[in-house]
């Protein structure tokens, strides 16, 4: 089984500041790890993901996010943030090797981006 | 680009009443997935479809709820007689012949049972 934990349940910021969302993850195997974006009213879009390999993960908008071991985290960020990028964050995670398995999600951060 | 539809984007139904929620998953996958978000919560796993049947299904997923998979490109998730409780976003999502590896949602069909 795993579990997500999202630190933050609000994250406000000034446009042009870097941020960072913060997501710590438990489970008793390995795990791929994606964080996926909600704007008002719309579904998840998947921002990018940790399969396997370098643990700096690149994605779509500018982000990016770590993936630790050791600290069991996949925090996001981004240096330089839009008023657009104001939505749910949520982080999410499922089980390595075991196909079509369920994504656990965090709780989810809102980021607002105020001008 | 390919993407998950669904259908209808809201439904108003009245407590008592069978709901079905339609969703066109991306052509060439093979995983299905049902997932519900509670206003104000966070998203949460219903059930997962693979090769015509039940593959996973968590503790929401009562005798209330069936899935189905009725004519090779629909996915359909049923709701037998809804409670009030029932209200929420629902997500389809479907995933390739890796599983785990990436899930593509839809918009989401928003519940609302009064």
């Amino acid at each position: 089984a795993q579990s997500v934990t999202q630190l933050d349940s609000q994250v406000p910021v000034f446009e042009e500041a870097p941020v960072e969302l913060r997501c710590n993850y438990s489970s008793s195997v390995s795990v791929y790890l994606f964080w996926y974006v909600q704007y008002p009213n719309q579904g998840l879009q998947l921002l990018l993901k940790y399969l396997s390999g370098s643990t700096l993960v690149k994605g779509i908008n500018g982000f990016e996010a770590e993936f630790n071991k050791s600290q069991t985290s996949f925090h996001l960020r981004k240096p330089s943030v839009h008023i657009s990028d104001t939505a749910e964050y949520f982080c999410a995670v499922n089980g390595k090797g075991t196909s079509g398995s369920r994504l656990t999600f965090g709780e989810g951060t809102q980021l607002t981006v105020n001008p | 680009e390919p993407e998950v539809t669904q259908t209808p984007s809201h439904q108003v139904t009245q407590m008592g009443q069978e709901v079905i929620l339609r969703c066109v998953p991306i052509s060439n996958h093979l995983y299905f997935y049902w997932y519900r978000q509670i206003l104000g919560q966070k998203v949460e796993f219903l059930v997962s479809f693979y090769n015509n049947e039940i593959s996973e299904k968590s503790e929401i997923f009562d005798d209330q709820f069936s899935v189905e998979r009725p004519d090779g490109s629909n996915f359909t998730l049923k709701i037998r007689s809804t409670k009030l409780e029932d209200s929420a976003m629902y997500f389809c999502a479907s995933s390739g012949n890796q599983g785990n590896t990436e899930a593509f949602f839809g918009q989401g069909t928003r519940l609302t049972v009064v």
